[in-house]
């Protein structure tokens, strides 16, 4: 059963910072691996999607990339802003049934 | 287009009332989801559809969860009894060629069902 966990739970920064958001997942039979992002009392909005044969993808400040064979992936978000401030969900699609797993989610505060 | 539509933004209800959630999906979306999202268990598919047919209900909890898809453009989920353990926000979602993994999924701005 896929699992997908992501560290850390919350993160609390500084407006200009890089930082990195962490997702792993324990079945690596994939289609791919999305990041969203969901503000507080909303829907979430897709921010990248990496199909499986890929290794990174990019928008803007935004740049995701994936190890499928270590069951990880990671989310750099570059000068971040307080507009940045959201939750930042992980969810993979196996190849198994085609679900869609997400994670619980890294809170980020950026602070200006 | 105007995105994933879901009603009732909000509801309240009292234990043992029946519960009636509806989305409209985006036109032309061969794919729709039914999400829950609490703090506990995060957010769970419950059901998900291609061209109007269930294909997937196995995340459903329990026999008082049922979901339909009459057409392309409409889908409700239904909950009779409802129960406090049922409170949550229920999203709907929906994606055009989702089995390729090619697509996103485009998330409705959810409903949230508080059961008293």
């Amino acid at each position: 059963k896929q699992e997908v966990t992501q560290i850390p739970a919350a993160l609390s920064v500084p407006e200009g910072e890089n930082l990195v958001l962490n997702c792993s997942f324990t079945d690596s039979a994939i289609y791919n691996l999305q990041w969203f992002r969901q503000d507080p009392g909303k829907g979430l909005t897709s921010l990248l999607l990496i199909q499986s044969s890929q290794r990174e993808q990019t928008s803007g400040r935004l740049n995701a990339s994936l190890d499928k064979s270590s069951g990880r992936s990671t989310l750099y978000i570059a000068a971040s802003q307080p507009g940045d401030s959201a939750t930042y969900l992980c969810a993979v699609m196996g190849t198994g049934g085609f679900k869609t797993i997400f994670g619980a989610g890294t809170r980020l505060f950026v602070k200006a | 287009d105007a995105g994933v539509i879901q009603s009732p933004r909000h509801e309240v209800t009292e234990m043992g009332q029946e519960v009636t959630l509806r989305c409209k999906p985006i036109s032309g979306h061969d794919y729709l989801f039914w999400y829950r999202q609490t703090m506990m268990r995060g957010l769970e598919l419950l059901i998900y559809f291609n061209n109007n047919v269930p294909i997937d209900d196995s995340g459903m909890p329990e026999d008082r969860f049922s979901a339909k898809m009459p057409n392309a453009s409409f889908s409700t989920l239904k909950i009779q009894p409802s129960e406090p353990r049922d409170s949550a926000v229920y999203f709907c979602a929906s994606s055009l060629k989702y089995w390729a993994g090619l697509e996103t999924q485009y998330f409705g701005p959810g409903t949230r069902l508080l059961v008293l």
